[in-house]
């Protein structure tokens, strides 16, 4: 399947301050991606969609200014974590869809999650 | 959000036994998928399914899309230790839609 990176594995920050994780599609061109946090021993929950060039589509009770996204190009979005605090601390996940000319069924490829611990 | 009905919670299961888990929801979804997370890692997709009806095997995996649309099945024949982890089911409307989890199925298997 494709490959979806995403950088750091895990970030250790203090609060107040922000953090930036990165989701590349490495060798796909992504319509789309998806943005999840995951809260141990639950399943992932969708914070926002993002389209490349246009804005990030948040999830109700997801603060678009605390979660800031950015999909500048096909193959990259930017997740920044404002102003930490010890309550984000969680497991946040992208994914990116595959782009087709010919729109049909798409599957969407995860990243392998970045660990954010706020201290 | 919304979350489908993934069932077990969690299963204890011997090396070799067969393991059988699902999900189902109120509403109609065109897609089903399943996948598996370790820990610390993303979810990696196993199966997916886009027909209703349509029965689908990778390996030792077997899942199934239900006839209603509203259910989906994951079979694993003959479980080995590198079974472990965490299946979540997803449901997704129409080819752009987003994916709806499952709470996941904790898969134990003793050796």
């Amino acid at each position: 399947g494709a490959v979806v990176s995403q950088h750091p594995s895990w970030v250790i920050c203090k609060s107040g301050t922000s953090v930036k994780i990165e989701c590349r599609s490495l060798d796909f061109q992504a319509t789309t991606m998806f943005w999840y946090r995951q809260f141990p021993k639950q399943s992932l929950m969708l914070m926002a969609t993002s389209n490349e060039g246009s804005k990030a589509t948040y999830e109700q009770g997801v603060e678009k200014d605390k979660f800031l996204i950015n999909h500048a190009s096909l193959t990259l979005s930017t997740l920044t974590v404002t102003s930490a605090h010890p309550e984000d601390s969680s497991f946040y996940i992208c994914s990116a869809r595959l782009h087709l000319i010919v729109v049909g069924n798409t599957e969407a490829f995860f990243g392998q999650g970045t660990r954010l611990t706020v201290v | 959000g919304q979350q489908l009905n993934q069932s077990p919670q969690s299963m204890f299961i011997q090396e070799g036994e067969d393991v059988s888990m699902n999900c189902t929801s109120s509403s109609i979804f065109n897609t089903w998928l399943w996948y598996k997370q370790d820990p610390g890692e993303g979810p990696v997709l196993l199966i997916a399914l886009y027909k209703a009806g349509e029965l689908t095997s990778n390996g030792r995996l077997t899942a199934q899309f239900g006839i209603t649309r509203k259910d989906s099945f994951l079979n694993i024949s003959a479980s080995i230790p590198s079974d472990v982890g965490i299946y979540f089911c997803a449901g997704q409307r129409g080819s752009q839609g987003n994916l709806i989890f499952g709470k996941g199925t904790k898969l134990s298997v003793k050796p």
